[in-house]
């Protein structure tokens, strides 16, 4: 079974400061893994994938399989990247890949 | 690009009604998703079809069927609505293998009273 868990539902930061989203991921074979992001009352959009390593819109994220982890990080957080995050992760199923997704963290720059 | 249509946008239904959701894509994905979106939750699968002709159950598929009716549109039926059906569902297309990530439509919002 795949299992993705994002331990904080809310995050707020000040503008210019550090932000940092905990993922962390259970998969038994090689986990494929997936940022996306999704703004006020619109549809969810493909932030970044590990398999590229880009970086979009500043943000990184790092996929560390001894800690089972993908965090997402940007060095100095904008008032625009309030938004709704969430992680994923794409298993291979016999019938086929999924994504299973975590829980989502809210996250809010302040001014 | 249309990507990912999802039709109606907003629906009101009351208990034991039944209706469809409809989606459809134009990128020629073989693979078809619906999800449900709830607050603390995240997201979660209802039913998933890999290639045209096929489907399958995900993790919460009570009280839902879907029916892909070609490669482009996957629909989502809900036979007798119930206030627990209240949520937001996302139908979201892809690529055949794991790497390229799902498209999503732009939601449907549906509360049952």
């Amino acid at each position: 079974a795949q299992r993705v868990t994002q331990p904080e539902k809310l995050l707020s930061v000040f503008k210019g400061a550090p932000v940092e989203l905990k993922c962390n991921y259970s998969y038994s074979g090689s986990p494929e893994l997936f940022w996306y992001v999704q703004y006020s009352r619109q549809r969810l959009q493909l932030l970044l994938r590990h398999i590229s390593r880009e970086s979009i819109k500043g943000f990184t994220a790092d996929l560390n399989k001894g800690e089972t982890s993908f965090h997402l990080k940007k060095p100095f957080a904008q008032e625009e990247d309030s938004a709704m995050y969430y992680c994923a992760l794409s298993g291979w199923e016999t019938s086929g890949s999924r994504l299973t997704f975590g829980e989502g963290t809210q996250l809010t720059v302040n001014p | 690009n249309a990507g990912v249509t999802q039709t109606p946008k907003f629906q009101v239904l009351k208990t034991g009604q039944s209706m469809t959701l409809q989606c459809a894509q134009d990128m020629n994905h073989n693979s078809m998703y619906w999800y449900r979106q709830d607050p603390g939750m995240g997201l979660r699968l209802i039913y998933y079809s890999a290639s045209e002709g096929t489907t399958d159950k995900g993790e919460v598929p009570n009280g839902y069927n879907v029916s892909r009716l070609n490669k482009r549109e996957f629909s989502l039926r809900l036979e007798s609505a119930a206030p627990s059906q209240t949520s937001v569902y996302f139908c979201a297309s892809s690529e055949v293998g794991r790497s390229y990530g799902y498209t999503f439509g732009s939601g449907t919002r549906l509360t049952v009273v």
